[in-house]
């Protein structure tokens, strides 16, 4: 199916653990993000990559790490997972850079909890 | 430095009656602006967007919004309510310069319930 695919649309770890959201696109857009959308917070920007291999900080990336080896994978690694770090995490992929009339597509979230 | 404002975290109308979501931005560079939809349990849709063109935006399911660069706002109104617009609501800012690349500023949202 074309589009923005998120998996596990819901997951639950340990504090301490290591896990990993993934995210696929079918639209070969150069560019990806993750966001964190916390009650009160809107969405805020963890990661976002420009190209395979090419990635950078946004607004709150401590805590996470991100790869980009394949144009239309853009997964999301919490290394050693933290309470603060539940919430809904947001994919999401644009074709040119954000800004102008450019749009960004999302996925569905991933719901994770952290225990 | 960009920021949203929604101003009302929660909007309560009757189906039938207009629907008023109120967004106010601050950018020092001339910004495109937003509004994105999020119904339970979804992904955000794009609903509208402005880019500098005309500054009476119409977007998807009867939803408009105005520009109005003198009192900083991007209002998102409907005329008349449906009960499937129940959803959660973010206006949106991207700035207009050169490494923003990733940076869309979303407002903390605005929840809006219909009743019947």
């Amino acid at each position: 199916d074309a589009g923005i695919t998120q998996s596990p649309r819901y997951k639950i770890t340990e504090t301490g653990r290591q896990v990993t959201l993934m995210c696929h696109q079918t639209w070969s857009h150069s560019y990806m993000f993750w966001y964190r959308q916390d009650l009160g917070h809107g969405l805020r920007l963890i990661y976002y990559s420009a190209a395979a291999d090419i990635t950078d900080k946004g607004e709150v990336p401590d805590g996470y790490v991100v790869s980009r080896s394949k144009t239309e994978n853009f997964p999301l690694t919490l290394e050693s997972a933290t309470r603060s770090q539940t919430s809904v995490y947001f994919c999401a992929s644009s074709e040119s850079p954000l800004g102008g009339n450019t749009e960004a597509f999302f996925g569905q979230g991933t719901r994770l909890t952290v225990v | 430095a960009q920021s949203v404002t929604q101003l009302d975290s929660h909007v309560s109308v009757s189906e039938g009656t207009p629907v008023l979501l109120r967004c106010n931005y601050s950018s020092s560079y001339s910004p495109s602006l937003f509004w994105y939809v999020q119904h339970p349990n979804k992904g955000l849709q794009l609903l509208l967007k402005y880019t500098s063109a005309a500054t009476l935006v119409k977007g998807i399911n009867g939803f408009e919004a105005e520009f109005k660069k003198s009192e900083t706002s991007f209002h998102l109104t409907k005329p008349s309510a449906h009960m499937s617009d129940a959803a959660e609501y973010f206006c949106v800012v991207s700035p207009n310069y050169g490494g923003s690349q990733g940076n869309l500023i979303f407002g903390k949202g605005t929840k809006l319930s219909v009743k019947p």
